[in-house]
């Protein structure tokens, strides 16, 4: 069965280093989303990606986060430089049409000391 | 106050019981997701809902739109069912509940 891979599954950083997270959701999905699930809380969207077009990044950080999707199908998600409280799930999301349904990665979760 | 209400926000049950866990909304949606984390983040679509009543072994998800409320029942839990239960409801976008976290002991 077709699965959303993320990498990696685990990230330490110190805070003001980069991070980058991969995703590489299901074939064929043209959408993408990128979460943010913070300890005890429902996942927060920052970004959704409609092929290779960001159509939802207004609850993103835009100031040190960003993301992209340059040939529509992987994409990275970006933090410089990373704060203490962007310690989080970062989770990918592809969805399919029929039957309508979000397909979730593993995540990625960040601590950042 | 969120859109998405759920409750309880933990609970725990003895191996056998019948589970109730509850979702309220305050926004208008077009369909109604329960799912399922397990620790380590992996988050699985469980029920997508958009009336009535679903069931799929032994999981059952309703939904009453005039009310905007939503149920995910379990019966005869067990402890491989201990986990996240996340109410998510479509409307512009996927808006997320909090969870219900379940432990289910032997």
């Amino acid at each position: 069965e077709a699965e959303v891979a993320q990498s990696p599954r685990y990230k330490i950083t110190e805070k003001s280093q980069a991070v980058a997270f991969w995703c590489d959701p299901i074939s064929g999905h043209a959408t993408l989303y990128w979460y943010r699930q913070i300890l005890g809380q429902g996942p927060e969207l920052l970004v959704q990606f409609q092929d290779e077009s960001v159509v939802d990044d207004s609850q993103l950080p835009k100031d040190r986060f960003s993301a992209e999707r340059l040939k529509g199908v992987d994409s990275t998600l970006k933090i410089q430089p990373a704060e203490l409280g962007d310690s989080a799930m970062y989770l990918c999301a592809s969805r399919s049409y029929n039957p309508d349904t979000q397909y979730f990665g593993p995540g990625t979760r960040l601590t950042v000391l | 106050k969120n859109e998405v209400e759920q409750s309880p926000q933990n609970l725990t049950a003895q191996e056998g019981e019948f589970i109730t866990i509850n979702c309220s909304y305050s926004v208008g949606i077009s369909a109604l997701h329960w799912l399922q984390q397990h620790p380590g983040g992996g988050i699985v679509s469980l029920f997508m809902l958009s009336s009535g009543k679903k069931k799929h072994g032994r999981l059952i998800a309703t939904i009453n739109i005039q009310e905007k409320h939503s149920s995910l029942h379990i019966t005869a839990s067990h402890p491989r069912d201990s986990a996240v239960y996340i109410c998510a409801v479509k409307a512009d976008k996927l808006i997320f509940g909090t969870g219900t976290r379940l432990q289910v002991f032997p």
